[in-house]
């Protein structure tokens, strides 16, 4: 069964660093999507990607995020200058289509330490 | 505004007995609602799905889940826990407000007993 995978599965950072998370999705799926959970709280959405373009994006992801899709299988999220609050679990997931009954499949996360 | 709670953050059960996993919803809009578990070091698996079809669903494992309306809720069950089953549990909603929103509940972690 096809799977989203994700790597590093932990990586660790130095405040001010930048990191790229990255991510493979499903090979016939169009839409992409970060999330991330902070130790202790909810999994909350980031940003939905398509068609080589942002298309919905909270208010988490700031100037400091960047998505992009450099090739026909990757996925990556970078974090510009981390703080230590960007410590958290980031999943990725990816979809077949965007509407409200769509299935998202998730990889199993990256945790990223920010010291 | 959108919102899922799961009312349990732990429940333990022994192998062999019910389990119940306990989800209400919030939404102005007509939501979407998907169980996924999460086994250690794996991503998240959709166990079930409901988008306004049957209102009980079954899905993987044994598992099924209904929507019931009037209570908002969607609770998890399986008739018979096994070992396996050990993992955390996730409550999802999803709407179109305009745009699409997905929603986590906190999650519930799933003991099981020999």
């Amino acid at each position: 069964e096809p799977e989203v995978t994700q790597t590093p599965s932990h990586q660790v950072t130095q405040m001010g660093q930048e990191v790229i998370l990255r991510c493979v999705p499903i090979s016939n799926h169009l839409y992409f999507y970060w999330y991330r959970q902070i130790l202790g709280q909810k999994v909350e959405f980031l940003v939905s990607f398509y068609n080589n373009e942002i298309s919905e994006k909270s208010e988490i992801f700031d100037d400091q995020f960047s998505v992009e899709r450099p090739d026909g299988s990757n996925f990556t999220l970078k974090i510009r200058s981390t703080k230590l609050e960007d410590s958290a679990m980031y999943f990725c997931a990816s979809s077949l289509d965007r509407g409200r009954t769509d299935t998202q499949y998730f990889g199993p996360g990256t945790r990223l330490t920010v010291l | 505004a959108q919102s899922v709670t799961q009312l349990d953050s732990h429940v333990s059960v022994s192998e062999g007995t019910p389990v119940l996993l306990r989800c209400n919803y919030s939404s102005s809009y007509s939501p979407s609602l998907f169980w996924y578990v999460q086994h250690p070091n794996k991503g998240l698996q959709l166990l079930l799905k409901y988008t306004s079809a049957a209102t009980l669903v079954k899905g993987i494992n044994g598992f099924e889940a209904e929507f019931k309306k009037s209570e908002t809720s969607f609770h998890l069950t399986k008739p018979s826990a096994h070992m396996s089953d050990a993992a955390e549990y996730f409550c999802v909603v999803s709407v179109d407000t305009g745009g699409f929103k997905t929603i986590f509940g906190a999650g519930t972690r799933l003991f099981v007993k020999a």
